[in-house]
């Protein structure tokens, strides 16, 4: 299944995380989703085959990186309080094309800003 | 705008019960997907039904059916016999076919369910 770590963390204002993904086997596709407290998940970017392909209403300051062994990470850089949520990563096949592609959410990381 | 309405903050079933989960949707695209996820407190989103917008049978998935109704912009889900286990946060959601990668969720209902 899909993995991710850490599972909680607490950071403070200004300072930059890193929060990884092990993706299923095989899959090409990672997307991120960032869910604030009470809401649904909100679409942050997907990168198919080490290429970002499609970005949601994030600031530059999130970013991502997929690499070849089925991790990604996302970064985000000068945290802000509003960043506080759960991260949810998803693996999918097909690079996001089919409509019904089924995606494959991980446990999510619980991300605390003070 | 916001693009997939889930009125109901709650709900409240009986175990072994059918309940009904209210979704809209708002779209101009004639070519798109709805999904159905569960999110228990653990945090993962499991997936649990798909409909396609040409599909013209209502998706069936085990004891979760989708009643979709596309002139009406709906697509409900259906859960049927449910059990203790079926007390989760439920998430509907929508892929457009000229919305790029993105998958766009609702607010979600939180399911109780009683014993």
């Amino acid at each position: 299944g899909v993995t991710q770590s850490p599972t909680h963390l607490i950071k403070t204002r200004g300072q930059q995380v890193t929060l990884r993904c092990s993706s299923q086997s095989g899959h090409n596709t990672v997307s991120w989703y960032q869910q604030a407290l009470g809401q649904g998940p909100q679409f942050i970017f997907q990168y198919y085959r080490e290429e970002e392909n499609g970005r949601g209403n994030f600031p530059p300051r999130f970013s991502g990186l997929q690499f070849p062994n089925d991790s990604s990470e996302l970064n985000v850089n000068a945290l802000e309080l509003d960043d506080s949520a759960l991260y949810l990563c998803a693996s999918s096949l097909a690079g996001g094309r089919g409509l019904g592609e089924t995606q494959y959410f991980g446990p999510g990381t619980r991300l605390l800003v003070l | 705008a916001q693009k997939i309405t889930q009125t109901q903050p709650g709900m409240f079933v009986q175990e072994k019960e059918a309940v009904t989960l209210d979704c809209t949707y708002d779209t101009s695209d004639q070519s798109y997907g709805l999904f159905w996820y569960k999110q228990p407190s653990s945090g993962e989103m499991i997936f649990l039904i798909y409909q396609g917008s040409y599909d013209e049978q209502n998706a069936t998935e085990g004891r979760y059916s989708l009643n979709f109704q596309k002139a009406r912009k709906s697509a409900n889900l259906v859960i049927s016999a449910s059990q203790l286990g079926d007390s989760a946060m439920y998430f509907c959601a929508m892929r457009e076919a000229t919305g790029g990668f993105k998958t766009i969720f609702g607010a979600g209902t939180r399911l109780f369910v009683k014993a």
